[in-house]
């Protein structure tokens, strides 16, 4: 099955710098990979994602990069601010199904990001 | 829309007790996942349900048992509840359809303490 592998477990940046995150797959079979924040207690949620036809992705702070040949993908945050702390996880699946398919995402080990003022 | 809901929020049990934790989404989604989360190991799969009437395994599915009672609910039970399975158990949401890509919602997760 596929094996996620995410660096590093922590990460601290001063505010206004940037913050790299990397992960690497397994599976060349693994072709969607979507980033999920976590807040202290709360649920993950969604950030962004990419799909294995795309090389780089971009929504306004946040980025992220994928190099199908290496088997990795990177989330990028720039300007970060105090409420960019977290625990950001990303994934990869095999198998996005397009009807009936379990969509089963495997997650690397998370990084805890603190931005520091 | 409530979204995916989790009953309990929190649950301690003795060494041996069995439980059910409920999920349940209201957005019409196929897919329904329960994972749990554990210090520095990320989310675990531990039982999914493609569609209704059907589960599958996940990665560490042992001493855990899934029902899915309709499209909308997906329950997990722990027969004999042990202090490994000590965890945050979070369920997930997924519509499929034409869109191989779409979106995992998750729970407010369920916090499991075993004595």
């Amino acid at each position: 099955g596929e094996n996620v592998e995410q660096h590093p477990s922590t990460l601290s940046v001063q505010e206004g710098d940037s913050a790299v995150i990397k992960c690497t797959y397994s599976d060349s079979a693994s072709n969607y990979f979507p980033w999920y924040k976590q807040e202290l207690g709360k649920r993950p949620q969604l950030i962004i994602d990419i799909r294995s036809n795309v090389g780089e992705k971009k929504d306004q702070r946040i980025a992220v990069t994928l190099n199908k040949t290496a088997k990795h993908f990177s989330l990028h945050i720039t300007e970060t601010q105090p409420e960019d702390s977290a625990v950001y996880f990303c994934a990869a699946t095999p198998f996005p199904q397009e009807k009936g398919g379990g969509n089963k995402l495997t997650f690397g080990t998370g990084t805890q990001l603190k931005v520091e003022l | 829309n409530a979204g995916v809901t989790q009953t309990p929020k929190f649950q301690v049990l003795k060494t041996g007790q069995s439980m059910t934790l409920q999920c349940a989404q209201d957005m019409n989604h196929n897919s329904m996942y329960w994972y749990r989360q554990d210090p520095g190991m990320g989310l675990r799969l531990i039982y999914y349900s493609a569609s209704e009437g059907t589960t599958d395994k996940g990665e560490v599915p042992n001493g855990y048992n899934v029902s899915r009672l309709n499209k909308r609910e997906f329950s997990l039970r722990l027969e004999s509840a042990a202090p490994s399975q000590t965890s945050v158990y979070f369920c997930a949401s997924r519509r499929t359809g034409f869109n191989p890509y779409n979106e995992q919602f998750f729970g407010p997760g369920t916090r499991l303490t075993v004595l």
